[in-house]
């Protein structure tokens, strides 16, 4: 499976986007590249995943290189709420591409701060 | 419905008592997970359940007993626990396993060993 690499910690103005990087850069071209993030004391929750396209959803977008080598997570008006813990986790696409157990790595550590 | 509900929410338990974690969802997955996460680290895959049966065990004690009764509910049976198994313990589901399928999480039960 790739290993991915994400900054230990960031900070982000409240209204502002948060642009959250990934670098992947041994990431098959069968890999996913999934992120889910986790309010302290609370579960992880998924945000958003995508293969090879840039990915829209209601809470936020994923922008993926053209070489698939990195990527960046972008919520575009954080909120105080958004203060949490996010993870970049390559998945497989098919069977015999890898495992597609979650593997958590440390993530990035994002503040919003008002 | 994408909810993942756990109980109890806390629970506090001595090394020789016998107690169990529960863990229901009823978006009709198939697969459901067991992680332990402890104090600021990433959670850890323990089991994963695929059609009410264990499909992978990593290499989790024998103190702590999975089952799977039926397709909506896992239990996690925990005796003889050591205070080093103190932690929150999140159960997620998905779709199926194996496969790329989006984990939903539950809230976690926090565990405390004494």
């Amino acid at each position: 499976d790739a290993k991915t690499t994400q900054p230990p910690s960031m900070d982000c103005a409240e209204g502002r986007a948060a642009n959250l990087p990934c670098n992947h850069s041994t990431i098959s071209g069968n890999e996913y590249v999934y992120w889910y993030r986790q309010i302290h004391s609370q579960g992880p929750q998924y945000i958003i995943h995508g293969l090879k396209n840039n990915e829209t959803n209601e809470m936020a977008s994923l922008i993926i290189t053209e070489d698939r080598k990195s990527s960046t997570l972008i919520l575009p008006h954080a909120t105080l709420r958004d203060t949490a813990v996010y993870y970049c986790i390559a998945i497989p696409s098919y069977s015999g591409a890898g495992s597609y157990q979650l593997t958590f790595g440390k993530g990035t550590k994002l503040s919003v701060i008002p | 419905d994408t909810e993942v509900t756990q109980t109890p929410k806390h629970l506090v338990m001595g090394m020789t008592n016998k107690k169990s974690l529960k863990c229901e969802q009823h978006m009709g997955h198939r697969a459901m997970y067991w992680y332990k996460q402890k104090a600021k680290k990433p959670p850890e895959l323990m089991f994963v359940y695929s059609y009410e049966k264990l499909s992978i065990n990593e290499s989790v004690p024998s103190r702590f007993s999975p089952e799977c009764p039926n397709s909506s509910l896992l239990n996690l049976h925990l005796h003889a626990l050591q205070p080093e198994d103190s932690a929150l313990y999140l159960c997620a589901s998905s779709q199926d396993w194996p496969g790329p399928d989006t984990q939903y999480f539950g809230p976690g039960t926090r565990l405390t060993v004494l």
